[in-house]
């Protein structure tokens, strides 16, 4: 099973300023990784896929990178519905898929 | 739009049973792959199951933690999609999602608001 591993866990940034989560994989998943977007009370909702494509209706300020095990989800500059938890998930090693911890992004 | 509506959750007995069930609409539901995914309270997220399409013999898998105990299903003709859990333990306890595989890759492109299943004595 490949582990992911989302860093930080809880991260404080103001509105306006730019936040960039991290999410590392146990071994290659190659660009098989997405990002999920959860506010409070609603379930998730997805982001990017592919490493760095963003799914449809996303906003431009949400940009993926990375490939392999190392993966960066940025947002350039935040709006008050951006604080919410958000989670990677990796679908390269099929069986199973398996998600990051989650990081937490609240107001400063 | 495409629409994911789960239902059947509640409370239950350690060792009793629950089934969910989901409604999906505004999409060819036969074409697609469906799963649920499981959060516990103030956790993260777990894929539980998967029922693959008519093409593919609507084959199963199953996380480690739920394999015989848990089993999906799904209805092409009435766009439904189940899940019988059995032997239920406290810590199946969690929001259950009904999730639509994208069918590019095995992530999740549409979540439903989900059911949210309770274990208690």
């Amino acid at each position: 099973e490949v582990v992911m591993t989302q860093s930080p866990v809880i991260m404080s940034v103001s509105p306006g300023e730019r936040a960039t989560l991290s999410c590392r994989a146990s071994q290659s998943v190659s660009n098989a990784l997405a990002w999920y977007q959860q506010r409070p009370g609603q379930a998730p909702r997805l982001l990017v896929y592919g490493a760095s494509t963003r799914a449809s209706g996303i906003p431009a300020r949400f940009s993926g990178s990375g490939s392999g095990t190392e993966f960066t989800l940025t947002i350039s500059s935040l709006q008050s519905e951006d604080f919410a938890v958000y989670y990677c998930q990796q679908y390269n090693n099929k069986s199973p898929i398996t998600f990051g911890q989650g990081t937490r992004l609240e107001i400063k | 739009d495409v629409e994911l509506v789960e239902s059947g959750g509640g409370l239950v007995q350690p060792g009793g049973s629950l089934r969910l069930s989901c409604a999906a609409s505004g999409f060819t539901f036969s074409g697609y792959f469906m799963d649920w995914v499981r959060q516990a309270p103030g956790k993260g997220l777990e894929w539980v199951a998967r029922v693959r399409n008519k093409d593919n013999r609507y084959t199963t898998e199953y996380a480690a933690s739920v394999r015989d105990r848990f089993t999906v299903s799904r209805d092409d003709s009435t766009t439904s999609v189940y899940l019988q859990m059995n032997s239920l333990k406290t810590e199946d306890a969690a929001m259950y999602y009904c999730v639509r595989d994208s069918s590019i890759g095995w992530y999740y492109d549409y979540w439903g608001q989900g059911t949210l299943v309770t274990v208690s004595s």
